[in-house]
């Protein structure tokens, strides 16, 4: 169980071009998921906070235009890059939190998607 | 804020030979300490967690300890095989928040 996925797993795109990534609970309904961005050798680093049917929470520094955040059901929640540019290009995790850890803040991670903006 | 710090930073080990990682942790209300593994290119995998109100949890070959006093918690992997090469990240978090604070992050090396 508690199974994530993203997609897609790597995606090479133009400058100036939106790329969408999609993540996925596949067998649990989470009210709140979360995008994470990690540089090469480097922890991960929190971008933002999806609860679902809500605006996302946003970390210091990260521009919310530039990554509009959408967590439109329990199952789904996408992370687009708007106008993406060659400082965009990172490797991109989101995470799931099952309803049921109550008061902990138990988070399972999808297989991330590495975005290169040439 | 939450710090952890993870030492130390790359591990190598004998295939065979335990492994062990420590983190410490600044926020004495955190109450989750989970451990994940990532492989390159992959996203992190949870392998063990531990919560605040056990000093121990063992899984199979890997093990997590807890001194809520000194604050801080250990990664033991024994027999350890090559496939347990990879980065592994220890992460706190406190009730009532959400958020998981990570350490930087401990290259393990198994030499075959």
């Amino acid at each position: 169980g508690a199974v994530v996925s993203q997609h897609p797993s790597r995606v090479i795109c133009k400058s100036g071009t939106s790329v969408k990534i999609e993540c996925r609970s596949l067998d649990f309904q989470a009210t709140t998921m979360f995008w994470y961005r990690q540089f090469p050798k480097q922890s991960l680093m929190l971008m933002a906070t999806s609860n679902e049917g809500s605006k996302a929470t946003y970390e210091q520094g990260v521009e919310k235009d530039k990554f509009l955040i959408n967590h439109a059901s329990l199952t789904l929640s996408t992370l687009t890059v708007t106008s993406a540019h060659p400082e965009d290009s990172s490797f991109y995790i989101c995470s799931a939190s099952p309803p049921e850890t109550g008061t902990y803040n138990e988070q399972f991670f999808g297989p991330g998607t590495r975005l290169t903006v040439l | 804020g939450e710090n952890v710090e993870q030492h130390p930073s790359t591990l190598s080990v004998q295939e065979g030979d335990s492994a062990v990682i420590k983190c410490t942790y600044s926020d004495s209300a955190s109450n989750y300490f989970p451990w994940y593994k990532q492989e390159l290119g992959k996203g992190p995998q949870l392998i063990i967690d531990i919560r605040s109100n056990v000093g121990e949890k063992k899984d199979q070959r890997i093990a997590v300890t807890l001194n809520k006093t000194a604050k801080h918690f250990s990664l033991h992997i024994t027999e350890t095989q090559p496939e347990d090469s990879a980065v592994y990240f220890c992460a706190a978090s406190r009730r009532g928040n959400n958020r998981l604070a990570f350490g930087k992050g401990n290259q393990v090396v198994v030499i075959p």
